[in-house]
């Protein structure tokens, strides 16, 4: 399977904490996406990082890729409540479809 | 602007009945997508359109067909439901790019088979 696997599957924090997910694949690839996604919503797309690109920057969230180590990281600074969600990495195969990876259940207490 | 619409939300078959859910996009999007979302499995693509009149097949495309006869809806049909198709169905779409465009997502199907 070349698909991507979260790590850690749960993770609680306090309020105003940073939370750090992280996203392993196993084929290389050309861009690595991360996903949120509210309780009974759909996926919502956060950020795109190519395999060229290091590390990018939205708003609170900061994504680091590295290839050499097939694997991306999700930093979310001073966290909220309105951040509790499942976060997911995605990654292209064949061109046209994507491997999403199991999941980040993230819960920040106020 | 809706985005990515899917109906029905909820839905309850029975093992044997057939049913169609419907995915409308408009965002002029040549990209449709059809997953499965299943308990600690993540996300499954069961098949995927990359324009009007085409489609081809996922990970997991076994028990269900689609159609895309236009380029705003794409449909997924049970012909035979079982109950290994109790799950969330998302529907998703993408400008031409495929794998390099982020994909819109609606706000699932949950489907239930008894």
């Amino acid at each position: 399977s070349q698909q991507g696997e979260e790590d850690p599957q749960a993770l609680s924090i306090q309020e105003g904490e940073n939370a750090t997910m992280n996203c392993s694949y196993k084929t290389s690839i050309n861009n690595l996406q991360w996903y949120r996604q509210n309780s009974g919503r759909g996926l919502v797309h956060l950020i795109l990082i190519r395999s060229n690109e290091r590390e990018k920057h939205s708003g609170r969230l900061r994504v680091t890729l590295d290839t050499s180590k097939k694997s991306s990281s999700l930093l979310i600074t001073a966290s909220r409540a309105a951040d509790t969600a499942s976060y997911f990495c995605a990654t292209p195969y064949t061109g046209n479809q994507f491997y999403f990876g199991t999941g980040t259940s993230l819960t920040v207490i106020p | 602007n809706a985005g990515v619409t899917q109906t029905p939300k909820f839905r309850v078959l029975k093992t044997g009945q057939s049913m169609t859910l419907l995915c409308a996009q408009d965002m002029n999007h040549e990209y449709m997508y059809w997953y499965r979302q299943d308990p600690g499995m993540g996300l499954r693509l069961i098949h995927y359109s990359v324009g009007e009149g085409t489609t081809a097949k996922g990970e997991v495309p076994d028990g269900y067909n689609v159609s895309r006869l236009k380029k705003q809806n794409f449909l997924l049909g049970l012909e035979s439901a079982a109950p290994s198709q109790t799950s969330v169905y998302f529907c998703a779409s993408s400008p031409p790019g495929g794998g390099n465009q982020p994909q819109h997502f609606g706000d699932g199907t949950r489907l239930s088979i008894l």
